[in-house]
């Protein structure tokens, strides 16, 4: 089982649709997790932290469940320009020390 | 001001060869991390360093030589580069290596760097 696990997607979806992904883990002693995005041939950059509460950034909703080691990220009123790659990214303990693992990504279209 | 950054951006090479790739960053952390993306997208990671300090070494083959002189800088030489070594290399910096009290453990990337071997 992978680490970290996404549905790689393409999600192609109309311009203000609602659109979620999903992403499981399987360390459960990871500790802090995150949604990064990735442009195409750019860097990943961080899209938001996920706490165990749940969060809200605008159209952006991270929800954490410890329980079900799942991680899911809502967008809400998608627009063209939210069109990327979404990197589901978990840091935790290991054998080498603390690290980030990253997820496949689970790429979204946007389209008009 | 760019946070982190990369030298050179892209880097096409023949097989055999060796080369370096740096890294800076101006945001005054204290860790910095290499990692590979293959032409599958997936992004691994590498190296990690804390205080010059190497504290993470993910079974990368030892052409690969990580080197700290300073918090600010982590620079990636590569021997004898071989066909597989073809992907996008991203420097990356955290303040802390995981959160504690409060701590932040957000990784920055830099813009990475393209490396071709040929």
């Amino acid at each position: 089982r992978k680490e970290v696990e996404q549905d790689p997607g393409p999600f192609n979806v109309p311009e203000g649709a609602t659109v979620a992904f999903n992403c499981t883990y399987s360390n459960s002693a990871s500790q802090s997790f995150f949604w990064y995005r990735q442009d195409c041939r750019k860097e990943p950059k961080l899209l938001m932290s996920v706490y165990s509460s749940g969060n809200e950034d605008g159209r952006f909703t991270a929800q954490l469940n410890r329980a079900s080691q799942y991680i899911s990220l809502l967008i809400r009123d998608s627009k063209l320009s939210d069109s990327a790659t979404y990197l589901c990214v978990v840091n935790g303990v290991t054998g080498g020390g603390n690290k980030l693992t990253f997820g496949t990504g689970t790429q979204l279209k946007v389209e008009l | 001001d760019t946070a982190v950054s990369q030298t050179p951006k892209y880097l096409v090479t023949q097989m055999g060869n060796d080369k370096s790739i740096k890294c800076e960053q101006n945001l005054g952390h204290d860790t910095m991390y290499w990692y590979k993306q293959d032409s599958k997208k997936f992004l691994k990671i590498m190296f990690s360093y804390n205080n010059k300090e190497l504290i993470i070494n993910e079974t990368v083959p030892n052409r690969f030589s990580p080197k700290s002189p300073d918090k600010a800088h982590l620079n990636l030489h590569i021997n004898s580069l071989e066909l597989g070594d073809s992907a996008v290399y991203f420097c990356a910096s955290s303040q802390e290596i995981l959160e504690l009290a409060g701590g932040d453990d957000t990784q920055y990337f830099g813009p990475g760097t393209r490396l071709t071997v040929l």
